[in-house]
């Protein structure tokens, strides 16, 4: 059974840094690509980065590409994602989300975390 | 980026009723492969989203054969047969053609 487990959110001053962590367990992670997805309060879904199996290949949406980064940990089963100079605005749910194809990142989403709130406010 | 639009943005249903939503894209989501690549999910209340459809018309694994989903190119629709009480929620399109994914507004179905 595919389990992801988000950790690390919490409320920040703008400008400053959070790292959030997501355990995976119930696939072989080394062999999809994940993504994260986030969700501001009372809002649609955003979708936010997307790392390939090898963790060398990498995408961030416009809205957080030079300040957050994606990257994750096959031998600890875990996917991160490093949010640094936050914004009032970055202020959401941030799940995590597995890639549905094997071996090649496939764009949709087929598990979810649970989700961790990320309050950026001074 | 791809501009995903969806109406209508709420959908009050009687259950045992069919029900559909649509959604619209700004450019073509058809492949070279033959696929369209329009996902649909669902966020029931107080939930992470879970995926319904992928690639215009298959369903994820476990999703009940009530719902289905059509369409290609530009125009896509997700069609429940009868709607139950346990399908509530806000449902999205989403575009995986191409980074950056995006996602339509979202449909909230209630109970009429």
């Amino acid at each position: 059974q595919v389990h992801l487990v988000e950790s690390g959110g919490g409320v920040v001053q703008p400008g400053r840094s959070l790292r959030l962590s997501c355990v995976a367990s119930g696939f072989m992670f080394n062999q999809y690509g994940m993504h994260w997805v986030r969700q501001a309060p009372g809002k649609g879904l955003e979708w936010v980065a997307m790392i390939w199996i090898d963790g060398r290949n990498k995408n961030h949406a416009d809205s957080v590409k030079g300040r957050f980064t994606i990257s994750r940990d096959n031998m600890k089963n875990t996917l991160y994602l490093q949010m640094n100079h936050l914004r009032v605005e970055d202020t959401a749910i941030y799940y995590c989300a597995k890639d549905r194809g094997p071996g090649m990142v496939e764009g949709d989403f087929d598990y979810w975390g649970q989700g961790a709130l990320v309050t950026v406010s001074s | 980026d791809i501009v995903m639009t969806q109406s209508p943005v709420s959908l009050p249903v009687i259950p045992g009723e069919p029900a559909s939503i649509s959604c619209r894209s700004s450019q073509s989501l058809l492949h070279r492969n033959g696929y369209n690549y329009l996902d649909w999910y669902l966020q029931k209340p107080g939930q992470s989203p879970q995926l319904l459809i992928y690639l215009g018309s298959i369903r994820a694994s476990g999703v009940p054969d009530r719902f289905s989903g059509s369409g290609s190119g530009t125009d896509f629709t997700l069609k429940i047969s009868k709607v139950e009480a346990e399908d509530v929620g806000v449902y999205y399109c989403m575009q995986a053609l191409e980074t950056p994914m995006t996602f339509g507004q979202g449909t909230k179905m209630e109970i009429k």
